[in-house]
């Protein structure tokens, strides 16, 4: 069973600050997702990355996909409150296996 | 495009009453997931359909949870008897899997479960 460990667990950041999260396992992936999650409401697809070293930017956020696809980071720059919700990586094996497991994911909290 | 529909949002009910849940997934999705998410935490799978076939319900605790997926379209998912563990949201979700390819989950809002 592939582990995926998301840090920070928490973050609070001001309005305009930057910040980065991270998503590790010792697996590799075939593909991985990340995915924001308001309250009250399902996760939605922010990006998927396939490629290792591969580098996707979604407007201010910087979704990077490590050479090994072992790892990945999300980079938020100048983050607005807009931003505020729970931030999820989930990655698939491949092959036949189609299960997405997720992270426990960071809850981020951008303070006006 | 109607979205992944869940219902009910929101149930109460005392430990050891039975529970379900519905979810129609978005038009043709062939795979369908249930996941199981306390506050905070992330989403953990209990059971992968592919079109009417649970392929992975290696988490789903079988004595007391259930799940159906009939002609290969709505799905639901029963508990009984609930236990106090048991509360948390359940999400339904759909995706449309090709060879070699997860495909992008859309979600459901959930089932908020409360067991009192």
């Amino acid at each position: 069973t592939q582990l995926l460990e998301q840090s920070p667990q928490f973050l609070s950041i001001q309005e305009g600050e930057n910040l980065t999260v991270y998503c590790n396992s010792s697996s590799v992936f075939s593909s991985l997702q990340w995915y924001r999650q308001e309250p009250g409401e399902g996760p939605v697809l922010l990006v998927t990355v396939v490629t290792g070293g591969e580098v996707k930017k979604l407007k201010r956020l910087t979704f990077q996909f490590g050479d090994a696809r072992k790892d990945s980071s999300l980079h938020i720059t100048a983050a607005q409150p807009g931003d505020t919700g729970l931030y999820l990586c989930g990655a698939s094996s491949g092959g036949s296996n189609y299960k997405l497991t997720f992270g426990k994911g960071t809850l981020l909290t951008v303070n006006p | 495009e109607a979205g992944v529909v869940q219902s009910p949002r929101y149930k109460i009910i005392e430990k050891k009453q039975p529970v379900a849940f519905w979810c129609n997934p978005i038009s043709g999705h062939n795979t369908l997931y249930w996941y199981l998410q306390n506050l905070g935490q992330g989403p953990e799978l209990l059971i992968r359909y592919e079109n009417e076939e649970a392929v992975d319900d290696s988490q789903l605790p079988k004595d007391r949870f259930s799940a159906e997926r009939l002609k290969g379209v709505d799905s639901t998912l029963k508990i009984q008897p609930a236990e106090l563990g048991d509360s948390a949201v359940y999400l339904c979700a759909s995706s449309l899997v090709l060879s070699g390819n997860t495909g992008e989950l859309f979600f459901g809002e959930g089932s908020r479960l409360t067991v009192l």
